[in-house]
């Protein structure tokens, strides 16, 4: 069936260098691919995502890169901040006549060092 | 602000109990979505709803039902909890409408944490 999987599953790095989160998905149908960062104690939340038709996208210190032929997605946060610690959930789906409906990776658990 | 409400924060139920989780959003969205997240197996879709009285099976829907009998509420149902549904329950909404763009955007609500003893 559909899958996408998410490495690594926790990161740790110092504050102020880079974070990356790697994903791969199996169904070459997928066309939409959405992260979303959880805070303890809350849900989910979206924080950038891309499409099919674009091979990067860029929000301030988060970045996406697609590789479409080789199903695979990235997530990088520059300048990590005390706040980016979260677990972070990469995402692919394709669009159907009535839902979407997304699979979602294991989630990696973000830690940043001050 | 979307608004995606959960009708409690921790659970605490029997085995062989029926349960229900409740969850409203304020967006008049009409897609709506359970899920249940556990450690390292990430967010997975219990079931779906895309309109009023509509749903459809996830990909672990087995010991649970759905109903929404109002655009705004979707409630989970566990007929019988069993101790393997411990878990953190996750209700999400999105919009869409037929021919017009769907952003596919879910919008979570803060959880429901079930313990099942």
């Amino acid at each position: 069936g559909e899958n996408v999987e998410q490495h690594p599953s926790t990161l740790s790095v110092q504050e102020g260098d880079s974070a990356v989160i790697k994903c791969t998905y199996s169904d070459s149908a997928s066309n939409y691919f959405p992260w979303y960062k959880q805070e303890l104690g809350k849900g989910p939340q979206l924080i950038i995502d891309i499409r099919s038709n674009v091979g990067e996208k860029k929000d301030q210190r988060i970045a996406v890169t697609l590789n479409k032929t080789a199903k695979h997605f990235s997530l990088h946060i520059t300048e990590t901040q005390p706040e980016d610690s979260a677990v972070y959930f990469c995402a692919a789906s394709r669009f159907y006549s009535s839902a979407s409906k997304i699979i979602f990776g294991s989630g990696t658990r973000l830690s940043i060092r001050p | 602000d979307v608004k995606v409400t959960q009708s409690s924060r921790y659970l605490v139920k029997r085995t062989g109990e029926k349960v229900f989780l409740e969850c409203v959003q304020d967006m008049d969205h009409e897609n709506m979505f359970w899920y249940r997240q556990d450690p390292g197996l990430g967010l997975r879709l219990i079931y779906f709803s895309y309109d009023v009285k509509m749903k459809e099976k996830g990909d672990i829907p087995e010991g649970y039902s759905v109903s929404r009998e109002k655009k705004e509420r979707f409630s989970l149902i566990l007929e019988s909890a069993s101790t393997n549904q411990t878990s953190m329950y996750l209700c999400a909404s999105s919009f869409f409408r037929l021919g017009e763009p769907s952003t596919d955007t879910q919008y979570f609500g803060p959880g429901t944490r079930l313990t099942v003893l």
